[in-house]
């Protein structure tokens, strides 16, 4: 039973266009929301964060919302470039504790 | 500095063999985690140490995986008797303190098969 999905396996876009990777959560008692970024045989490396007392963070080109009422967050990459082809996966957890990961999108991004 | 390194970076054993991983730490991180992510899943606990005890071990599947880490800097993960399901990348990690997460700095990983 996943508690933290990521129903779009793979996502295409355009460079300079907006990219949205969207995720969903099951478990009321999360509380913190993460991103990672993964390369190809590289450990994911954090990208941005959320603490569920927001419902907007931001970091350059990056932005996380939260909806809590609907437990679903997406990142919004603007503008995306090649370089932020990768794999991103959603996070969860219960304070600080260990966060439980979805799948993964894989995000490409055309030049 | 150097990242968290881990060794080696790939595998392959027989089904029943034995294997260990290492995973080297940021120097002065105290907090260590293991990870293992199936093909096209993302990253599942296995266990977390906070110095050289085990803080949380509720992630490891089952008694054939086991993780030591006696001096509170390297681990080693060692899986007993591996099966074809046991084929993943290990992934370790590690934060200064513990529940900084935005600072777990991951290695690599292991890529284990087993055939």
């Amino acid at each position: 039973d996943q508690q933290v999905k990521q129903n779009s396996p793979s996502l295409s876009v355009q460079e300079g266009r907006i990219s949205i990777l969207n995720c969903d959560y099951t478990n009321s008692m999360f509380d913190y929301f993460l991103w990672y970024k993964k390369y190809p045989a590289e450990g994911p490396t954090f990208l941005i964060s959320i603490s569920s007392i927001k419902d907007k963070n931001e970091d350059g080109r990056f932005t996380v919302f939260l909806n809590k009422s609907a437990k679903h967050l997406s990142l919004h990459i603007v503008p995306s470039q090649p370089g932020d082809s990768a794999v991103y996966f959603c996070a969860a957890s219960e304070g600080s504790y260990i966060p439980t990961f979805g799948r993964g999108t894989s995000l490409i991004v055309h030049p | 500095g150097a990242g968290v390194s881990q060794t080696p970076s790939n595998k392959v054993t027989e089904k029943g063999k034995y294997v260990e991983l290492r995973c080297d730490p940021i120097s002065g991180h105290t907090a260590l985690y293991w990870y293992r992510q199936s093909l096209g899943q993302g990253p599942e606990f296995l266990i977390y140490f906070q110095g050289t005890g085990a803080a949380d071990d509720s992630g490891l599947p089952n008694d054939r995986f086991f993780a030591v880490r006696p001096e509170g800097s390297v681990s080693t993960l060692k899986i007993q008797r591996t099966e074809r399901g046991d084929s993943a990348v290990y992934l370790c990690a590690s934060a200064r303190l513990p529940g900084e997460q935005e600072t777990q700095y991951f290695g690599p990983g292991t890529r284990l098969l087993v055939l």
